[in-house]
């Protein structure tokens, strides 16, 4: 079955700890996204990559990093600096490159830090 | 940056019943997208839809890019048409594919 998967669902962490949100897809799409989902809003752009080993900052991607060595694979790190960081996190990918490719969406992963 | 404005934010409904969502946009645009989000969190595509109209089963979406807006059209409603519908887009100037949402609007059918 082809699609975006995300691990874990749900992911507990201390206050002061980094944290990596797993994203994986096997679409062959080019480009993968980073959202971040607040109760009763709309989702956020943290960070986006069109292609390997390249990727763009988002509307609010301080306090996150991303590494894109496979095609397949882009994880996200949350770090000790996020100011905010429990959310829901949702990864998307695009088979094409640009402001023309239709995103689709991973199951999400539920953050929480205390 | 652009803006996404989507109304109502609430509706009630009960099952059989008809209705419409509108997304209001800022700017022009290179692509618009219509999202049900369910109560488990996934983001299901309804539509990919930068202009003109589209429709699978009860379902279907307009968009007049001229006039800067897109309607989503639900048809004899379900229980499982529940959530929360997002539209998305990325705006024309964008050189990347960034989509900026709506707040949403928040659909509960009753039995």
């Amino acid at each position: 079955d082809g699609g975006i998967t995300q691990s874990p669902k749900y992911l507990f962490r201390k206050e002061g700890q980094n944290v990596t949100l797993s994203c994986e897809q096997n679409l062959n799409h080019d480009a993968m996204y980073w959202y971040r989902q607040d109760p009763g809003q709309g989702l956020r752009l943290i960070y986006y990559s069109q292609i390997v080993n390249d990727f763009q900052k988002g509307d609010i991607a301080e306090g996150y990093s991303v590494s894109r060595e496979k095609k397949e694979s882009f994880p996200l790190t949350v770090t000790s600096a996020q100011k905010n960081p429990t959310a829901f996190y949702l990864c998307a990918s695009s088979g094409r490159q640009g402001a023309l490719g239709e995103q689709y969406f991973g199951p999400g992963t539920r953050l929480t830090v205390t | 940056g652009i803006q996404v404005e989507q109304s109502p934010p609430d509706l009630i409904l009960q099952e059989g019943a008809n209705s419409t969502l509108r997304c209001n946009f800022s700017d022009s645009v290179n692509n618009l997208q219509w999202f049900h989000q369910n109560p488990w969190g996934q983001l299901i595509n309804l539509f990919y839809i930068p202009s003109g109209t589209k429709q699978n089963g009860r379902l279907s979406a307009t968009t007049v890019a001229t006039e800067r807006y897109s309607l989503l059209y639900i048809s004899s409603s379900q229980t499982t048409d529940s959530g929360v519908y997002f539209c998305a887009v990325v705006a024309w100037e964008t050189s990347g594919s960034r989509l900026t949402f709506g707040e949403g609007t928040q659909l509960t059918v009753n039995p």
